[in-house]
């Protein structure tokens, strides 16, 4: 099976900018998840989607929103990039995201805001 | 609210020395916890977890943790470090809220 995609890898952009990252998961994986790691912050969570549906969101302003699609793709948006927002942005995938199972992490997506 | 703490940021270790990296939880309910290994440049890849049975648990690469309940701890032990071990290592909790909460990460080197 393929691993968990994203795209694209590296992205620099500018100050006041938006920015949208693609997640694919494993094959038949119906749970996506999204964290930001920073130096300074570690690994964050941001949001988890499940068949279309957000079930959780974690402590980030408005400007990061997400969506899932009906084949489970998931794309995350930033708006009004800031210089802060400078991150690696993970996806992870499992099954049905319940607290057990395994989450399996894609490579990332490096921005760099400048 | 489930947390995870990681005693040491960083560890360094002489190849073929034991490693032992520190993991304490907070939890309500029993946990779900897991170790994450990150190379350089690359995503999280899970080198165990325990969910309910046996609480010492084998992962890949020859890194086993035990669970005990008593002290809320999940450390991590691998017996003869290898050079390839050199990484970022994360300790994890899962939640009922459907995320994993990381601990700050322990990066480790081996010296030759």
């Amino acid at each position: 099976k393929a691993g968990v995609t994203q795209t694209p890898r590296y992205l620099i952009k500018t100050r006041g900018q938006q920015v949208t990252l693609s997640c694919s998961p494993i094959s038949g994986h119906r749970s996506v998840s999204w964290y930001q790691q920073t130096p300074g912050q570690g690994l964050q969570f941001l949001f988890e989607y499940f068949s279309e549906t957000q079930r959780n969101k974690g402590n980030f302003p408005g400007r990061f929103s997400g969506r899932q699609f009906s084949n489970s793709r998931s794309e995350m948006n930033v708006s009004t990039l800031e210089l802060g927002d400078s991150a690696l942005y993970l996806c992870a995938s499992s099954s049905a995201g319940t607290s057990r199972e395994t989450q399996y992490f894609g490579p990332g997506t490096r921005l760099l805001v400048l | 609210a489930q947390s995870v703490t990681q005693l040491g940021s960083h560890v360094s270790v002489s190849e073929g020395a034991l490693v032992l990296l520190r993991c304490n939880y907070s939890s309500s309910v029993p946990p779900y916890l897991f170790w994450y290994v990150q190379y350089p440049n690359q995503g999280l890849q899970l080198l165990l977890k325990y969910t309910t049975g046996a609480t010492l648990v084998k992962g890949i690469n020859g890194f086993e943790a035990e669970f005990k309940k008593s002290e809320t701890s999940f450390h991590l032990t691998k017996p003869s470090a290898h050079m390839s071990d050199a990484a970022e290592y994360f300790c994890a909790v899962g939640s009922n809220d459907y995320k994993l909460s990381f601990g700050a990460g322990t990066t480790v080197t081996v010296r030759a």
